[in-house]
């Protein structure tokens, strides 16, 4: 089983601090990266995918990869309440028919506090 | 505009009966993925469909599970005779096509066995 891995969390930052949070994978093979914002309760709702090397920005999120250290990481700058939820790192990977699917990592709780 | 439908959100069942989830895709798409969500756990891949076709169900357990896609009407997960460790959320996502950066998730059935 190809693995998907996060720290837990909670991570508590104050509101306007940079919030970083990490994936480590275990398939080299993977190509695709997401990164899933989780409220409880709720539904996963995607906020940023990543395919290539380097840093990718979308407002205040910016994802950055690694594949020779099979690293994703999601930072937020500028943390506000309303972005306390769940981040779950997905990664993409290939079964023997062909098909892709999405390894999901367990999440990262984020607080962040006022 | 709307978004992927799941009916029931909630479904509690007694060990022994059978569940039915729904779930019916954006308008346009073809393709329809399961998941799985226990309890401080990720979301776990259980079957990928397109219309009329399983592509994929390496996800599923092999005994009770059972889902399809109709040409016409949602796409249905359904477990038989349930059981308490069968309590979790189910969401569904659904895809224009099999890229993984358009998948969207509906707001996901609980199920609760007592």
């Amino acid at each position: 089983q190809k693995e998907v891995e996060q720290n837990s969390g909670p991570l508590s930052v104050p509101e306007g601090a940079i919030a970083s949070l990490n994936c480590t994978y275990s398939d080299r093979g993977s190509q695709s990266f997401f990164w899933y914002r989780q409220y409880s309760g709720k539904s996963p709702e995607l906020i940023m995918f990543i395919y290539s090397n380097g840093d990718k920005e979308d407002g205040r999120f910016t994802a950055q990869l690694n594949k020779a250290s099979q690293y994703v990481s999601l930072l937020i700058r500028d943390s506000q309440p309303s972005d306390s939820a769940t981040y779950l790192c997905a990664v993409n990977t290939f079964m023997n028919t062909g098909f892709q699917k999405l390894v999901f990592g367990t999440g990262t709780r984020l607080l962040v506090s006022p | 505009n709307a978004g992927v439908m799941q009916n029931p959100r909630h479904l509690v069942r007694r060990r022994g009966q059978e569940a039915r989830l729904r779930c019916s895709p954006m308008k346009g798409h073809s393709h329809v993925y399961w998941y799985r969500q226990l309890p401080e756990e990720g979301l776990k891949f259980m079957v990928y469909l397109q219309k009329e076709n399983i592509i994929d169900e390496s996800g599923m357990p092999k005994e009770r599970f059972s889902a399809e896609f109709p040409k016409e009407g949602p796409s249905i997960l359904r477990i038989q005779q349930v059981v308490r460790g069968d309590s979790a959320a189910y969401f569904c996502a659904s895809s224009l096509t099999s890229s993984y950066n358009e998948q969207f998730f509906g707001p996901g059935t609980r199920l609760t066995v007592l």
